[in-house]
């Protein structure tokens, strides 16, 4: 069946540091696959969206990377601020269809 | 841009009572809404898919009946759980895509959180 997997457990960093975040899907070939972040009580936030035939996407102090071969993408935060706490959710979305499927997310703290 | 709301942010309603859910499109126009829920510390989970002017499409396991989707407009979609229990209680959330946009991000409300005593 298919399966996209985060890191369940809690990434904690130090301010400035690069936070990565780690998405792993299996038995799937996404045609897109985008990142969310999720506050506590409210709905996701997009960030970015990387297609499949796309190794990188940056946007300011973010980073997407979608390795085809690795049925992998990671998500760079650069210079992390205690702002950038969340949980991050990545989501996967086929050629054919209109519906994302999302992974569990991945709570990011960074401390100041 | 790209703004969507939810009515209300939170409701307390007794079982056996239903309960109406508005989300909007502020902003843009959504041909296409989705409305998911969300229990604590788990992932979104898919309810169904919301068609302007045609019914809606409904993941596996979700019972159509009991959670009534209406896609009137291309701004306004609403979710009306009827004959709420205890365990419809959850965190529910619409999002929608801009129509006509080649791109497929969707656009989140701020979510409903729906207690059934």
């Amino acid at each position: 069946s298919q399966k996209i997997e985060q890191n369940s457990e809690a990434l904690n960093i130090q301010e400035g540091k690069t936070a990565t975040l780690t998405c792993n899907y299996t038995n799937y070939s996404p045609a897109y696959l985008q990142w969310y972040r999720q506050d506590p009580g409210r709905g996701p936030v997009f960030l970015l969206l990387i297609r499949e035939n796309e190794k990188e996407k940056r946007k300011e102090r973010l980073k997407v990377t979608f390795d085809t071969t690795l049925k992998q993408s990671l998500f760079h935060i650069t210079a992390s601020q205690p702002a950038d706490s969340a949980t991050y959710l990545c989501a996967f979305q086929s050629r054919a269809g209109n519906m994302l499927t999302f992974g569990g997310g991945t709570r990011l703290m960074v401390k100041p | 841009g790209a703004v969507v709301s939810q009515h209300p942010s939170w409701v307390i309603c007794k079982s056996g009572t239903s309960v109406k859910i508005e989300c909007r499109s502020l902003d843009f126009q959504a041909t296409t809404m989705f409305w998911y829920r969300q229990f604590p510390k788990q992932s979104l989970m898919l309810m169904a898919t919301s068609n302007e002017g045609s019914k809606a499409t409904y993941e596996q396991g979700v019972e159509k009946d009991k959670f009534l989707i209406n896609h009137a407009s291309l701004t306004l979609s609403t979710l009306t759980v009827t004959s709420a229990h205890p365990e419809d209680s959850s965190f529910y959330i619409c999002s929608a895509r801009i129509s006509g946009r080649a791109t497929y991000e969707q656009y989140f409300g701020p979510g409903t959180r729906l207690t059934v005593t």
